[in-house]
């Protein structure tokens, strides 16, 4: 089984700041991928960034990067330049690879608001 | 466009009524969810199924049920057995890759009368 966990319900940045919102996962599977999403207000879940459990590498998309360190089970989310259009629900969800098409595990999310 | 359609956006039950979510998407996804979102809360998975004519129980399956005819379909009934359906429902496809993500509909909104 997994489980997500993101510790913080809320927090707040100054536009054009950088933020990191945090996501500590527990699993048994050996290789796993960790998905990041974002819901504004009006309730879709737009997908961000995918981190694989055997990626060498950080992943990152655009203003996204994902801090990954596996030892710690975290991959906390890294937004840069924040704007005001990144006021939102972020929620980090797993699921083991290899898997076929399981469903994914989700956090409670962080909400995140972006002051001008 | 691809992507996956839920309707309505809206919608109220009564008491002891049962009541249809609609999903459907054309992208051609062998899999499909069902998701319950709670203010504040996260998602929790209340069906989800693999293959056509194939479904499974999720976390919180009590007072709903699904059905997978079509490829294309995945709709859930809340039904009155379900004493709290109040909330947001998000229905979701995948591809077979576990490295893909799941792609989401717009949602459902129920309210009781």
């Amino acid at each position: 089984a997994q489980k997500i966990t993101q510790t913080q319900p809320g927090m707040f940045v100054q536009e054009k700041e950088a933020v990191t919102l945090d996501c500590t996962y527990d699993t048994s599977d050996p290789s796993y991928g960790l998905f990041w999403y974002k819901q504004p207000s009006s309730g879709e879940m737009i997908f961000l960034i995918y981190q694989g459990s055997y990626d060498q590498q950080n992943a990152t998309e655009g203003r996204y990067s994902l801090n990954f360190q596996k030892a710690r089970k975290s991959a906390n989310l890294v937004i840069s330049a924040s704007q005001l259009g990144d006021s939102a629900m972020y929620f980090c969800a797993m699921r083991a690879l290899n898997s076929g098409n399981t469903p994914l595990v989700f956090g409670k999310g962080t909400r995140l608001s972006v002051i001008a | 466009d691809g992507g996956i359609t839920q309707s309505p956006k809206y919608l109220f039950r009564k008491e002891g009524q049962n009541v249809t979510l609609s999903c459907e998407q054309n992208l051609n996804h062998d899999a499909m969810y069902w998701y319950r979102q709670d203010p504040g809360q996260g998602l929790r998975l209340i069906y989800y199924s693999q293959i056509v004519n194939d479904f499974q129980k999720g976390d919180i399956a009590e007072g709903y049920s699904v059905s997978r005819e079509k490829k294309e379909s995945f709709p859930l009934t809340v039904t009155s057995a379900q004493k709290n359906p109040t909330a947001f429902y998000l229905c979701a496809s995948s591809d077979t890759d576990s490295n893909q993500p799941q792609h989401f509909g717009d949602g459902t909104r129920l309210s009781i009368l």
